[in-house]
């Protein structure tokens, strides 16, 4: 069965510091996707980033990183030089794509609360 | 502009008492889902859609009700047998793999809705 890890339940960091969650997932799948997601403390969920299984490129949008490693299972993020408005809680999640039977389902992670402070 | 509108944002349930959440969406997404949230924890699925008039058990549907009668809505409710029913609940959309296969597109989520018991 898939499962996804996230180890790091809060991480409190200061301002323009880097910082990196992480995120271990199973699956017996050899396709699949995997997606990050932040929840800032008005509630909704934000999409940030989706990676199929194929595509092991680092991927880096602004200050945000992600470290995708088949070998390790991990699909690490990165923020470098956080702000205050990093400030959420931070969603990892898996989605099989031959056991799914094209249902789309997403299975998360415990999720990490990123503190920053000023 | 194309989003998901859930109400209320704020619910009470008395004992005893069926509670109805509602879930909106004007994407043209296929898929619905609805999931809940405790405290300091991730996303468990409750029900999920795939197409009108059809939906699926999630991991946790005890306790709960859907129908699926409209493309654009979902609604939950929360029955009388859901003895721990205070959560925040959160409804999601997406294209589904049977319109764009192998894609597993990302799921748009709602504000999301905080239920409580009186």
């Amino acid at each position: 069965a898939q499962k996804v890890t996230q180890a790091q339940t809060e991480i409190s960091v200061v301002e323009k510091e880097d910082v990196t969650l992480d995120c271990v997932y199973e699956t017996r799948d050899t396709t699949y996707y995997l997606f990050w997601y932040k929840q800032p403390p008005s509630g909704e969920l934000v999409f940030l980033i989706r990676r199929n299984s194929f595509d092991e490129q680092n991927e880096i949008s602004g200050r945000y990183s992600w470290n995708f490693q088949k070998s390790t299972s991990s699909f690490n993020f990165t923020i470098t030089a956080s702000q205050v408005v990093d400030s959420a809680v931070y969603f990892c999640a898996l989605s099989e794509v031959e056991s799914d039977n094209a249902g789309n389902m997403l299975t998360f992670g415990g999720g990490t609360r990123l503190m920053v402070k000023p | 502009d194309g989003g998901i509108t859930q109400s209320p944002k704020y619910l009470f349930r008395k004992e005893g008492q069926n509670v109805t959440l509602s879930c909106e969406q004007n994407l043209n997404h296929d898929a619905m889902y609805w999931y809940r949230q405790d405290p300091g924890q991730g996303l468990r699925l409750i029900y999920y859609s795939q197409i009108v008039n059809d939906f699926q058990k999630g991991d946790i549907a005890e306790g709960y009700s859907v129908s699926r009668e409209k493309k654009e809505s979902f609604p939950l409710t929360v029955t009388s047998a859901q003895k721990n029913p205070t959560a925040f609940y959160l409804c999601a959309s997406s294209i589904t793999g049977s319109t764009a296969p192998l894609s597993n597109q990302p799921q748009h989520f709602g504000d999301g809705t905080r239920l409580s018991i009186l």
